[in-house]
């Protein structure tokens, strides 16, 4: 079965900061990863998503994520934070075969950006 | 950017009454999921359609549960006795490639279901 650990509920940054938000998953075979973020009374909305090639991919809004097979990890990285990204933010999984083609999320972090 | 709606956005029901949640997918997407979380917890696969059936579904997705494309352009969840327990935001998805499991998902905005 496919997982995804989100550790932190909340990531409380001052502005101008830089930010990372943890995740790591669990998979049989290799990983599709996504992040995605939630803001107050919308759906979710695509950020980023790694399949193959270079460890660090960029997304939309300046955010980044490094994918990390040793560590099964792939945390979500912003030079400098912006009030404006407060919001929820979800990483996901999906096996890049078997298992079904679901994506499976974590419970989410909570990033707090303070003036 | 398209997007993906749903309707309404807050339903309120009694205990074993039926409920249907309305998603209208983004017009050339093929595949269309179901998930859902209840608060403070994590965003939960229920089902996935495509081609007029299900592809795959939750445990979650018991037969309390369906799911149907009546038209071509709306997707529908239906509760049918609803339970405490399925007090949760149910969020419609949809994607364009079912093959691709590399293709992002869109989102709608949810409708919060509250049972009473």
């Amino acid at each position: 079965a496919q997982s995804v650990a989100q550790p932190e509920d909340q990531v409380n940054v001052a502005e101008g900061n830089p930010l990372t938000v943890k995740c790591t998953y669990s998979v049989s075979g290799n990983p599709y990863l996504f992040w995605y973020v939630q803001y107050p009374n919308r759906g979710l909305q695509f950020l980023l998503k790694y399949i193959t090639g270079d460890n660090l991919v960029k997304g939309s809004y300046g955010f980044e994520a490094e994918f990390n097979k040793s560590q099964t990890s792939f945390h979500l990285k912003k030079p400098s934070a912006l009030v404006s990204d407060s919001a929820l933010y979800f990483c996901a999984v999906r096996a890049d075969s078997g298992g079904g083609n679901k994506l499976t999320f974590g419970t989410g972090t909570q990033l707090k950006v303070e003036l | 950017e398209p997007e993906v709606t749903q309707t309404p956005s807050h339903q309120v029901t009694q205990m074993g009454q039926e409920v249907i949640l309305r998603c209208v997918p983004i017009s050339n997407h093929l595949y269309f999921y179901w998930y859902r979380q209840i608060l403070g917890q994590k965003v939960e696969f229920l089902v996935s359609f495509y081609n007029n059936e299900i592809s795959e579904k939750s445990e979650i997705f018991d037969d309390q549960f369906s799911v149907e494309r009546p038209d071509g352009s709306n997707f529908t969840l239906k509760i049918r006795s609803t339970k405490l327990e399925d007090s949760a935001m149910y969020f419609c998805a949809s994607s364009e490639d079912r093959a691709a499991r590399g293709e992002k998902l869109f989102f709608g905005s949810g409708t919060q279901l509250s049972v009473l």
